[in-house]
């Protein structure tokens, strides 16, 4: 069974600081898993994807995020916030065999950022 | 702009009824995703289609149905509507059925008064 966790349902961060969310998921297979971005009002736009390569993975918009195994844990990053970055932002897990059933959303972390 | 297209942005209607939204997914796409969204069910996955055949069911209720057509368009038909059916439904496509990579529409806003 696979599942995923995002620990923060609201974050908030003043303009020019890190952003760090938090995503922690569980997986009994090799998981690949990505970062989905809903600015108010739109759909859900693909900010990065993990499938087993690189550890670090770079997104789009400055946002990258890191995957550890041993904490079993794919936190998003960004080293400056930016008012535009403000929206819910979903960690996404997939693994096992292929079934959109399979595709579990987390319950998404809201980024407020202040002026 | 994702190239994922769902009609009609906004929709209200009463219990009862039934409505039916319509996604086309992007070109050459062959796998459409229906998705509900709402405050206190975040998004739920509804069901799945992979060219023209249904893939992968979730959370979807006996009332409501979908398929998915020779052009790869899809149709999500939601009868005897209640109040909780009141949602954001999202239509997501991908080039095949076995990535998480997924394209999403812009959705199509759903009121039951």
């Amino acid at each position: 069974a696979q599942s995923v966790t995002q620990l923060d349902s609201h974050v908030s961060v003043s303009e020019g600081t890190p952003v760090l969310l938090r995503c922690n998921y569980s997986s009994s297979y090799s998981p690949s898993l990505f970062w989905y971005v809903q600015h108010p009002n739109k759909g859900l736009q693909l900010l990065l994807k993990y499938t087993s390569a690189a550890t670090l993975v770079k997104g789009i918009n400055g946002f990258e995020a890191e995957f550890k195994k041993s904490e079993t844990s794919f936190h998003l990053t960004k080293p400056s916030a930016h008012m535009s970055d403000a929206a819910e932002y979903f960690c996404v897990v997939m693994g096992g065999y292929s079934s959109a059933s399979k595709i579990i959303f987390g319950s998404g972390t809201r980024l407020s950022i202040r002026p | 702009d994702s190239g994922v297209t769902q009609t009609p942005k906004h929709l209200i209607t009463a219990t009862g009824q039934r409505v039916t939204l319509r996604c086309s997914p992007r070109s050459g796409d062959l796998s459409v995703y229906w998705y509900q969204q709402s405050l206190d069910q975040g998004l739920q996955f509804l069901i799945q289609y992979y060219n023209g055949e249904e893939r992968a069911k979730g959370n979807i209720l006996e009332r409501f149905s979908a398929q998915q057509f020779p052009d790869l368009h899809s149709e999500l038909n939601l009868s005897s509507l209640e109040l909780g059916d009141s949602a954001l439904y999202f239509c997501a496509s991908s080039l095949q059925g076995d990535t998480g990579e997924l394209f999403f529409g812009e959705g199509s806003r759903l009121t039951v008064l």
